[in-house]
C-alpha cells in the first residue's frame, strides 16, 4: 500500500529556509500527483501546494512567493521549500498524495512532521 | 478564495447518539466536498469525498449529504473511536481550503 514518509529538520531559524522531503512507497511517484498541507499547532489544515511527476506545480496564492516544491523521480521523493520563515510558518508539515482521479482529497497522507521556526 | 465555515465549533454527544456536523461553502463547490476525521497526534483521515462518497474502509454509519454550498456529515450511531476533530474541505477551485474544524467530544 501506499506509504510517505516526512523528513527534515525539526528547527529552523527565522528568515532561513525551511526545508522538508518525503519518502513514498509502495507506488511510484510518476503518474500521480503529491501535495504538502500543514497545520499550526492547535489549529486547522492549510494546503501549500502540489506537483504532478512531471514537474507542472500549483501553490496558495498567500504562500506563492515563497514556496517551491519538487520531485525526483528517480528517488521516488517530492520536497518542500519555504524561504524567508518566520515563527507563524510553525506547524506540523504533512506530505499527501492527491486522489487517483485527478480530484484535489487527499486519501494518502504521511504521519507528518513538525517544524519549529525559533531562534 | 472559498471560505468553509463549520458549524458547530464544538458538538457534544453521548455515545450511540447521531451526530449531525455541518458546513457552508461561501460560494457553490457542487459536489466537490470531502470530509476528514482527526485524532490527536495523527494524520487526517479520509472520510468521505464527493460529498457522500464513502472512502475505503470507512463505516457505513458515516453518511454525506449535500451539494452547492451547504453540506452534512452524520454519524448515525457514535462510536468511543468517533470522538474526534472533522474538516471538511472543498476542492471545486483552487486554492483547496479547509473549514476551521468541528470537535466532536462525548457528552
Amino acid at each position: 500500500q501506499v506509504q510517505l514518509q516526512e523528513s527534515g529538520p525539526g528547527l529552523v531559524k527565522p528568515s532561513e529556509t525551511l526545508s522538508l522531503t518525503c519518502t513514498v512507497s509502495g507506488v511510484s511517484i510518476s503518474s500521480y500527483y503529491w501535495s504538502w498541507i500543514r497545520q499550526p499547532p492547535g489549529k486547522g489544515l492549510e494546503w501549500i501546494g502540489y506537483i504532478y511527476y512531471t514537474g507542472n506545480t500549483n501553490y496558495d496564492p498567500s504562500l506563492k512567493s515563497r514556496v517551491t516544491i519538487s520531485v525526483d523521480t528517480s528517488k521516488n521523493q517530492f520536497s518542500l521549500k519555504l524561504t524567508s520563515v518566520t515563527t507563524t510558518d510553525t506547524a506540523v508539515y504533512y506530505c499527501a498524495r492527491i486522489d487517483s482521479s485527478g480530484y484535489y482529497f487527499l486519501a494518502h497522507w504521511g504521519q507528518g512532521t513538525l517544524v519549529t521556526v525559533s531562534s | 478564495e472559498i471560505v468553509m465555515t463549520q458549524s458547530p465549533a464544538t458538538l457534544s454527544v453521548s455515545p450511540g447518539e447521531r451526530a449531525t456536523l455541518s458546513c457552508r461553502a461561501s460560494q457553490s463547490v457542487s459536489s466537490n466536498l470531502a470530509w476528514y476525521q482527526q485524532k490527536a497526534g495523527q494524520a487526517p483521515r479520509l472520510l468521505i469525498y464527493g460529498a457522500s462518497t464513502r472512502a475505503t474502509g470507512i463505516p457505513a454509519r458515516f453518511s454525506g449529504s449535500g451539494s452547492g454550498t451547504e453540506f452534512t456529515l452524520t454519524i448515525s450511531s457514535l462510536q468511543s473511536e468517533d470522538f474526534a476533530v472533522y474538516y471538511c474541505q472543498q476542492y471545486n477551485n483552487w486554492p483547496v481550503t479547509f473549514g476551521q474544524g468541528t470537535r466532536l467530544e462525548s457528552k
